[in-house]
């Protein structure tokens, strides 16, 4: 079974700011079942990049997506106040813990 | 654009069966992988299981042994049954298809629905 670690655990950053969440499979895994969702208090999940690197439809080009093998990588190019939300990262049936990322 | 509604009870007794049904609209059921994902409360994500539209099932194995799902597809909603239950089972249970057939990427998710359970 694939873990999947999530780092950090929480970031504190301000809008504006330009952000990489990091997602560590314990082994080599096929990065197109690699997919990427935000979060935010009381709502479903929101996919937000697929196959490690596609954006999802109506996902802003600010976010995206990168790796292979067992790092992957999500980055936010500009904060918006709108990202500060919970990022998981998934492979299969696999989800990371998240990563928060709050205002400083 | 296909849209999912879970509905079942809020509240499940310790032991009993907890009993979910998901409600596709705007789309048929007839393909994809249909899944149940849930979220102890501040907690993270936690993949139950999915049953095909053709009833083949897959579970998490660390819940196989109390789960069962199953599909409707003349209402076009399929179910979950988690049994003997405990105050771990506590959460928020959602229902979720996948983008693309023969992907596992979820992007249709319903809007979730807190089951707790005490006594």
């Amino acid at each position: 079974e694939v873990v999947l670690t999530q780092s950090p655990g929480t970031l504190s950053l301000s809008p504006g700011d330009r952000v990489t969440l990091a997602c560590r499979a314990s082994q080599s895994v096929s990065s197109n079942f690699l997919a990427w969702y935000q979060q935010k208090p009381g709502q479903a999940p929101r996919l937000l990049i697929y196959g490690a690197s596609t954006r999802a439809t109506g996902i802003p080009d600010r976010f995206s997506g990168s790796g292979s093998g067992a790092d992957f990588t999500l980055t936010i190019s500009r904060l918006e106040p709108e990202d500060f939300a919970v990022y998981y990262c998934q492979y299969w049936e696999t989800f990371g813990q998240g990563t928060k990322l709050e205002i400083k | 654009q296909v849209q999912l509604q879970e509905s079942g009870p809020g509240l499940v007794k310790p032991s009993e069966t907890l009993s979910l049904t998901c409600i596709v609209s705007g789309g048929s059921i007839n393909s994809y992988y249909w899944n149940w994902i849930r979220q102890p409360p501040g907690k993270g994500l936690e993949w139950i299981g999915y049953i095909y539209y053709t009833g083949s099932t897959n579970y998490n194995p660390s819940l196989k042994s109390r789960v069962t799902m199953s599909l409707d597809t003349s209402k076009n909603q399929f179910s979950l049954r988690l049994s003997s239950v405990t105050v771990a089972d506590t959460a928020v249970y959602y229902c979720a298809r996948p983008s693309v057939a023969g992907r596992f990427d979820f992007d249709s998710w319903g809007q979730g629905t807190l089951v707790t359970v005490s006594s």
